[in-house]
């Protein structure tokens, strides 16, 4: 399976400042994904990465606050912009390969926003 | 839409005990059912799957069975370690597309 690099895996922000995620992956993917998991709540999928188009969002997420880049079959970057301390999460991204199973995760960002 | 409901944690255990973690799902048709595991400060691992009912998912001395008329996928294991130590999670996904749908995750704490 494939192997994610996540960076960073925490930070500590100030509110209206924004933060980009990156999610390096050692294999070229079909598919990337992005998550959120709030304190002591579910994993929640922002968006879908597709490489070479806009993101697909999710109900609820918008390309202003959570824009995505996928320059590549195994790169990816989140923003999350204009930071307020409702968005203090982890931010997961996540990839499948062929047949739609083989779902791997990254460690994830811890965000703190102050 | 569609869901996924755990059982509450936290839940503490002694090494060798027997596990169960109730999992129960809303979907229409018939969604692929996941267990995830999470060890402390590293990311989701998949644990095992269900493809259809009646399917029996394992690994690692865990089963869980994709119980279609009680829309059940509960996960077990006859005696843990404390290597089992972590955060479990039941997902699902909806055939047609490749969007996941986790519960809220439980912990699971094995003492020796």
């Amino acid at each position: 399976s494939a192997v994610i690099s996540q960076k960073p895996s925490r930070d500590i922000c100030q509110r209206g400042t924004s933060l980009t995620i990156q999610c390096q992956v050692d294999s070229q993917v079909t598919m990337m994904f992005w998550y959120r998991q709030q304190p002591g709540q579910s994993l929640t999928l922002i968006a879908t990465a597709n490489q070479g188009s806009e993101a697909t969002y999710e109900s609820g997420f918008v390309i202003d606050k959570f824009p995505i880049s996928r320059p590549n079959l195994t790169f990816s970057t989140l923003t999350v912009s204009n930071m307020s301390p409702e968005d203090s999460s982890i931010y997961l991204c996540s990839v499948t390969g062929t047949g739609g199973y083989g779902y791997t995760f990254g460690s994830g960002t811890r965000l703190t926003v102050v | 839409g569609d869901s996924v409901t755990q059982m509450e944690g936290p839940v503490t255990l002694s090494e060798e005990a027997f596990l169960t973690i109730n999992c129960t799902y809303t979907a229409t048709g018939y969604p692929s059912l996941f267990w995830y595991v999470q060890y402390p400060g590293e990311g989701l691992q998949l644990l095992l799957k269900a493809t259809k009912a009646d399917d029996k998912g394992s690994n690692k001395g865990f089963e869980a069975t994709y119980r279609k008329e009680t829309t059940s996928f509960h996960l077990e294991k006859g005696s843990v370690q404390v290597s089992d130590s972590a955060v479990y999670f039941c997902a699902l996904r909806q055939g047609g597309s490749e969007k996941l749908v986790f519960g809220k995750g439980t912990k699971l704490t094995v003492n020796p």
